[in-house]
């Protein structure tokens, strides 16, 4: 099944600005909205975004998701050293009826 | 507090099947779908399928359609997963997970290997 799209890995300073995206079509991102989970090694998956683009409670509010057609991004504001991890994009695609997730972005802080 | 506790490791040999479980509590289980995805080692998320808690009807994805069959047992709160025909891909972590507007609860993981 086609998945979402991530680039594998981005890379950004300590203290600055990342934006994450997750590109799909019109029959999952552009039309239900994407969820955003963090990951880091050897641990489960955390939701950092609602499909609604809400932020559950105890996420830092350095991370906002936002969606412009058919591509969801996740900001993350004022880097920090535990911000290194991999991300990933999630949507329900209506015509595949299936979930699909993003093949993740590896974000590096130097 | 709201939790899925996840049985533990399972090795098994190529063609056999596996049935791993998804215990839950903190809420109330018939509200709210299980999800199971698995993670192979070094890659990334892969959706296996969905169990309407409610009703018990299910959504698998393609690639595991015919292989798959997720159940439940209201009066433990618990979901099973169980994945026949194994094969040396199949190796992973598999994860249950609750979807509340996202996945907002994960299990800790079972990790399945095959081997022979």
């Amino acid at each position: 099944q086609a998945g979402l799209t991530q680039p594998p890995s981005v890379s950004k300073d300590l203290g600055q600005t990342a934006t994450l995206t997750c590109t799909g079509n019109s029959n999952n991102v552009g039309d239900e909205g994407a969820i955003w989970l963090q990951q880091y090694q050897g641990h489960p998956p955390k939701l950092l975004s609602h499909r609604s683009n809400y932020r559950p409670s105890g996420i830092s509010d350095r991370f906002s998701a936002s969606r412009s057609g058919n591509t969801a991004s996740l900001t993350i504001t004022g880097l920090q050293p535990e911000d290194e991890a991999d991300y990933y994009c999630s949507a329900w695609d209506n015509t595949l009826k299936a979930w699909l997730f993003g093949g993740g972005t590896k974000l590096t802080v130097l | 507090q709201m939790q899925l506790v996840q049985s533990g490791a399972e090795v098994k040999p190529p063609g056999a099947s596996v049935k791993l479980s998804c215990k839950t509590s903190g809420y109330t289980f018939t509200h709210f779908y299980i999800h199971w995805v698995r993670q192979a080692p070094g890659r990334g998320l892969e959706w296996i399928g969905i169990l309407h808690s409610d009703n018990g009807n299910t959504i698998y994805a393609q690639p595991f359609q015919g292989r798959v069959t997720v159940t439940r047992d209201t009066s433990t709160s618990t979901a099973y997963l169980e994945l026949s025909g194994l094969r040396f891909e199949d190796t992973a972590m598999y994860f249950c997970t609750r979807e509340a507007g996202g996945f907002d609860i994960w299990g800790q993981g079972t990790l399945v290997t095959v081997a022979s």
